[in-house]
C-alpha cells in the first residue's frame, strides 16, 4: 500500500528536549512538507522539501529544524527554542505540481 | 494579502439535507483544495480544482474564479460525512495558504 506514515502518533516532550517526529512515504513524491495545526487555526507551514538535500523555510519555522536526507523521509525536530509546542503536526508530499498533497495520520506532541 | 476565508464555522444538519459549505479568497489562485479531517486527525484530499466544477458521489465542489469563491456541496447527507472540511488555496505557488475549517455534523 502506498502512503505516508508518521509516527509516533503521540509523543510527550520534558522542558528543554528536543524530539523528533518521524515521516516516511512510499509515493515516490519529490516534494514532502510538515504543517502545524492549532485549534480554531488553519493549518500552518513549518518547512518544506521539493527534493532531497533541500529544503525551505515556511511561515512559523523558528524552533523547528529539518533533514531530507532520502525522498522518503523528511524529519522533524521539534528543538527547546520552541516555547510552544503542544499541536498537531502533520506531514504531507506531493508528486506534480499538478497534484494534490497527500497528508499523514498526523502526531499530536504534548508538553509535561 | 493572500487569505483563505470559510463560512460557516459550525454547520449541524438532519441526515439527508443538502450542505453547503463557502470559501472565498483575497487574490487570484492558481488551484484550489478542498479537504476532509476526520475526529481522529488524518486528512484526506477530495477535490483540486482550477475552474468549473467536480463531481465524485455526493460531492460536489465548484469555483467561480471571478467572484474567488469556491463551495463544496454534500447530496442526501449522512452521519458519516460528519468532519472538518477544509478549503486551501494555492497562491500561484506550490505553498498551501489553509482556512480555518467548517464543523459538519450530521444527526440521524
Amino acid at each position: 500500500d502506498g502512503g505516508i506514515t508518521q509516527s509516533p502518533k503521540y509523543l510527550f516532550r520534558k522542558e528543554g528536549q528536543n524530539v523528533t517526529l518521524s515521516c516516511e512515504q512510499n509515493l515516490n513524491h519529490d516534494a514532502m512538507y510538515w504543517y502545524r495545526q492549532d485549534p480554531g487555526q488553519g493549518l500552518r507551514l513549518i518547512y518544506y522539501s521539493q527534493i532531497v538535500n533541500d529544503f525551505q523555510k515556511g511561515d512559523i519555522a523558528e524552533g523547528y529544524s529539518v533533514s531530507r536526507e532520502k525522498k522518503e523521509s523528511f524529519p522533524l525536530t521539534v528543538t527547546s527554542a520552541q516555547k510552544n509546542p503542544t499541536a498537531f503536526y502533520l506531514c504531507a508530499s506531493r508528486g506534480t505540481v499538478q497534484e494534490t498533497q497527500y497528508f499523514g495520520p498526523g502526531t499530536r506532541l504534548l508538553v509535561l | 494579502k493572500n487569505e483563505v476565508e470559510q463560512s460557516p464555522q459550525n454547520l449541524t444538519a438532519q441526515e439527508g439535507e443538502f450542505i453547503t459549505i463557502n470559501c472565498s479568497y483575497s487574490v487570484g489562485i492558481s488551484a484550489l483544495h478542498w479537504l476532509q479531517q476526520h475526529p481522529g486527525g488524518g486528512i484526506v484530499s477530495l477535490f483540486m480544482l482550477s475552474s468549473g466544477k467536480k463531481k465524485h458521489g455526493r460531492l460536489i465542489a465548484t469555483i467561480n474564479i471571478q467572484e474567488k469563491h469556491s463551495s463544496l456541496h454534500i447530496t442526501a447527507s449522512h452521519p458519516r460525512d460528519s468532519a472538518v472540511y477544509i478549503c486551501a488555496v494555492n497562491f500561484g505557488n506550490e505553498k498551501l495558504t489553509f482556512g480555518t475549517g467548517t464543523r459538519l455534523t450530521i444527526i440521524p
